[in-house]
């Protein structure tokens, strides 16, 4: 296993588009996370699933966001409706135990939204 | 309100000092206290993490030190070296919710 996997690595897309991203975290651990983090800001919760229960969103994610988690496998993070706003990398990690360990992250999706 | 406040945006050292890196924070019921480092185009990894009931945690050229009154947590890292070179996120837990609130960030630069 090598690591938490997150596809594409880059996305540009038009305003008004959708776009879907995808985790793929490390087998064994049942913990997912959706981070997204904008240029000179640390990364900012947007939600959290365990095996394939969504937990908790953070008001972050707007009604055009939508996070599942099927199987509690992989887990894919769609955008409707693109705004510029939305430009931004989108990070996932995932965990088996709680702290201190911490999470493990991918490297992310960078969107751009022209 | 941002409830973890990393006040450097930089830090320059020279190779075999010490850098120190500062966090702050404004929850005094955060239960975990973690630092990640990030290197360009990758994700964070995680480096050490401390409790709130320890004022210290060691991880052979990593410290963190944490005083809960003040609520202030610091990274030292000795002796610095190129490789370090990265941004450093301070983070922070609380309860049993898995949710990680960060800093903005410093970035440290080691120069050889």
């Amino acid at each position: 296993d090598t690591g938490v996997s997150q596809n594409p690595r880059h996305k540009i897309t038009k305003r008004g588009q959708n776009v879907t991203f995808r985790c793929d975290p490390i087998s064994e651990h049942n913990r997912l996370y959706w981070y997204r983090q904008t240029l000179g800001q640390g990364p900012e919760f947007l939600t959290y699933f365990q095996n394939e229960a969504q937990l908790e969103k953070s008001r972050l994610l707007s009604d055009r966001f939508s996070a599942e988690r099927p199987k509690g496998s992989f887990s894919t993070l769609e955008i409707q409706r693109t705004e510029q706003g939305d430009s931004a990398m989108y990070l996932c990690a995932s965990s088996l135990r709680g702290f201190p360990y911490g999470y493990t992250f991918g490297s992310g999706t960078r969107l751009t939204v022209v | 309100d941002q409830q973890v406040k990393q006040n450097s945006p930089s830090l320059s050292v020279q190779e075999g000092r010490i850098s120190i890196l500062n966090c702050d924070y404004t929850n005094s019921m955060f239960d975990y206290f973690l630092w990640y480092k990030k290197y360009p185009a990758e994700g964070p990894t995680f480096l050490i993490s401390i409790s709130s009931i320890k004022d210290k945690n060691e991880d052979g050229r990593f410290t963190v030190f944490l005083n809960k009154s003040a609520k202030h947590l610091s990274l030292h890292i000795v002796p610095s070296q190129p490789g370090d070179s990265a941004v450093y996120f301070c983070a922070t837990q609380r309860g049993s919710n898995y949710k990680l609130t960060f800093g903005k960030g410093t970035l440290l630069t080691v120069n050889p």
